[in-house]
């Protein structure tokens, strides 16, 4: 298995704009998580999935984010529209029954 | 809720010596898995070791082991013969089935040659 797959791996932007971020979870694993990773906040929990099903949101920060899982093998968050204080590295994790793998992250540059 | 409580936000260690991390945590689960993760700058994030709660006995991993007290819900890292390549963010991690993962807020340990 190749992993925790996200992409793109950078992405740069201009305020305003529409900035989607996709993972590829682990295949067999029922739990998905998003994370952002800032140097002022830390990791913060943005949302998570359970059998596709989203459990948690109540860490995404404004209605300008969304996630979606459409399938097991998929999933997106989207921004719309960025401003220069969602730049951060967004992570993508998945959890099988005894450890979490995650993926290398998406440096998200908004200016 | 469940939190994880790092205090520590920086450790500093010289080679070859050993360091302990420390990690609180609480939850109402019985059933629940505790990790320590660590994060070089490459920021991929790497598990280091694995604790289920039902288990007594402490986990091993080479150079890292960890002090699990149950009852006093503490999850304590310590690594021997520091190496270089150790250096890195290190979260606590507790997790049960379905739920979260609640991170830490994290320790950056420092290796001096």
């Amino acid at each position: 298995d190749a992993g925790v797959i996200q992409s793109p791996r950078h992405e740069v932007t201009e305020m305003g704009q529409e900035v989607t971020l996709r993972c590829k979870p682990i295949s067999g694993h029922n739990s998905l998580f998003w994370y952002r990773q800032t140097m002022m906040r830390g990791l913060e929990l943005l949302i998570y999935f359970n059998n596709n099903v989203p459990i948690d949101d109540s860490g995404m920060p404004e209605d300008r984010f969304s996630a979606k899982m459409p399938n097991a093998s998929f999933s997106t968050l989207k921004i719309q529209p960025s401003e220069p204080r969602d730049s951060a590295v967004y992570f993508c994790a998945s959890q099988g029954y005894t450890e979490a793998f995650f993926g290398q992250g998406t440096r998200l540059t908004v200016v | 809720a469940q939190t994880v409580t790092q205090s520590q936000p920086e450790m500093s260690v010289q080679e070859a010596e050993t360091v302990t991390l420390s990690c609180t945590y609480d939850t109402s689960e019985s059933d629940y898995y505790l990790f320590w993760y660590k994060q070089p700058p490459s920021r991929q994030m790497i598990l280091v070791i694995r604790q289920e709660a039902y288990k007594q006995q402490n986990a091993t991993e080479n150079r890292f082991s960890v002090n699990f007290q149950k009852a006093a819900k503490s999850f304590s890292l310590k690594i021997s013969d520091s190496q270089l390549g150790d250096a890195a963010m290190y979260f606590c991690i507790c997790y049960n089935q379905g739920g979260k993962l609640i991170f830490g807020q994290g320790t950056e340990l420092s290796v001096k040659p």
